[in-house]
């Protein structure tokens, strides 16, 4: 298996553009998490899908961000317009969930998309 | 308060040494616990479950303590290899089993 395939690995931009990243979770996973890391404020979940729906996406800073999941094995996370503050590595991970089982499946993470905004 | 505190260190400990960090939550209904492992400039990747009555993996033992809403990990004979970043997670209970990060303590093993 692959694993989670992000991309880009890396993504400088200027203020105010559009930046969306990419995420190929792990075939037959049914849950997807895009999460953010910063030196300051670790790893923070942005919002969490499960069987491409989005369940909670409380994490996302503002409406300038959005995602989506439109089939099983994609999912987009975009930034628009994006700001210095944004700049960070933002990782997505993919896990099997089982339905009423207290025991959360591992997360499986990719290796990231490392944004810098100027 | 944060949902899951732990140490930022950096604890620096000599090859050998034994080292514990601990992690304490917030929610008491906190159903699962983990450690994960975060190599510098890598992804995060699952160390170990956390069970109720204590768990070991070779040189890594994790502990759950419910009554005071902690974890801990201890880490024997340390070796250079394990110099890293080590993230508590816990899994809430209710509606979808919110899983949430520590912001990890850092370790370095010296020679």
């Amino acid at each position: 298996d692959a694993g989670v395939i992000q991309s880009p690995r890396h993504e400088v931009t200027e203020m105010g553009q559009e930046v969306t990243l990419r995420c190929k979770p792990i075939s037959g996973h049914n849950s997807l998490f895009w999460y953010r890391q910063t030196m300051m404020r670790g790893l923070e979940l942005l919002i969490y899908f499960n069987n491409n729906v989005p369940i909670d996406d409380s994490g996302m800073p503002e409406d300038r961000f959005s995602a989506k999941m439109p089939n099983a094995s994609f999912s987009t996370l975009k930034i628009q317009p994006s700001e210095p503050r944004d700049s960070a590595v933002y990782f997505c991970a993919s896990s099997l969930l089982v339905p009423g089982s207290i025991l959360t499946g591992e997360l499986f993470f990719g290796e990231g998309s490392r944004l810098t905004v100027l | 308060r944060k949902e899951v505190e732990q140490d930022p260190g950096p604890f620096n400990v000599p090859e050998g040494a034994t080292v514990a960090f601990n992690c304490t939550y917030s929610n008491s209904a906190s159903q699962s616990f983990f450690w994960y492992r975060q190599d510098c400039r890598k992804e995060p990747k699952l160390l170990m479950s956390v069970y109720s009555s204590g768990n070991e993996d070779g040189r890594f033992t994790a502990q759950l303590n419910r009554a005071s809403q902690y974890i801990s990990l201890l880490i024997r004979d340390s070796k250079l290899s394990d110099s890293a970043t080590y993230l508590c997670v816990v899994k809430n209970s209710g509606g979808y089993q919110k899983v949430t990060f520590g912001t990890g303590t850092k370790l370095q093993v010296i020679p």
